[in-house]
């Protein structure tokens, strides 16, 4: 299947600094990638839809001036993490959309473990 | 908007027996309904998925069918091996067309195998 490459896999960071992590298609182009927060046991959080080359599209209640998502070409979407607090620490998921063929089929990155101290 | 809900919760077979996940959607329109497993510190894999135009579809131990009157679509695991162990979630695809679209996901099934 269609590989998603996000980096880094986990990631340390002090109170107040930023941080950002990037995801990438490897074998495709991808209009259309999101980014979510995943908790502990619980189901996946969408936090913002990026459009290639358009501001990010986020869902209520997430920061957009905290959370800087850009996507700058059709392999790549990054998120960055501003001001990072404890609280921010989370397990960050990025997913792109690779719309050939029959489209709408989506591939999740590994995933970015981020803990702030 | 779109509204996925997804049982069980949690769901032990022993090794060999088969599990089964059922999802319910609420909007007619959905049209895409993807299935991931997700292992341990580790993002979400695709390991199935159905459009709306058809009602069945199987990829060796793995099989989702779709119930486009009930709005309601299931995984099914034969043959179930320890390694098949993780967390399963359901989604759909809302709205359904479009670079809008969106995953909604219900909210997983921790699958437990045992040997």
């Amino acid at each position: 299947g269609a590989v998603v490459s996000q980096h880094p896999s986990w990631v340390i960071c002090k109170s107040g600094t930023s941080v950002k992590i990037e995801c990438r298609s490897l074998d495709f182009q991808a209009t259309t990638m999101f980014w979510y927060r995943q908790f502990p046991k619980q189901s996946l959080m969408l936090m913002a839809t990026s459009n290639e080359g358009s501001k990010a599209t986020y869902e209520q209640g997430v920061e957009k001036d905290k959370f800087l998502i850009n996507h700058a070409s059709l392999t790549l979407s990054t998120l960055t993490v501003t001001s990072a607090h404890p609280e921010d620490s989370s397990f960050y998921i990025c997913s792109a959309r690779d719309g050939a063929g029959a489209g709408n089929t989506i591939y999740f990155g590994e995933g970015s473990w981020l803990t702030v101290v | 908007g779109e509204n996925v809900e997804q049982h069980p919760s949690t769901l032990s077979v022993q090794e060999g027996d088969s599990a089964v996940i059922k999802c319910t959607y609420s909007d007619s329109a959905s049209n895409y309904f993807p299935w991931y497993k997700q292992e341990l510190g580790k993002g979400p894999q695709l390991i199935i998925d159905i459009r709306s135009n058809v009602g069945e579809k199987k990829d060796q131990r793995i099989a989702v069918t779709l119930n486009k009157t009930a709005k309601h679509f299931s995984l099914h695991i034969t043959e179930t091996q320890p390694e098949d162990s993780a967390v399963y979630f359901c989604a759909a695809l809302n709205p359904p067309s479009g670079n809008t679209g969106k995953l909604i996901f219900g909210q997983g099934t921790t699958l437990q195998v045992k040997p």
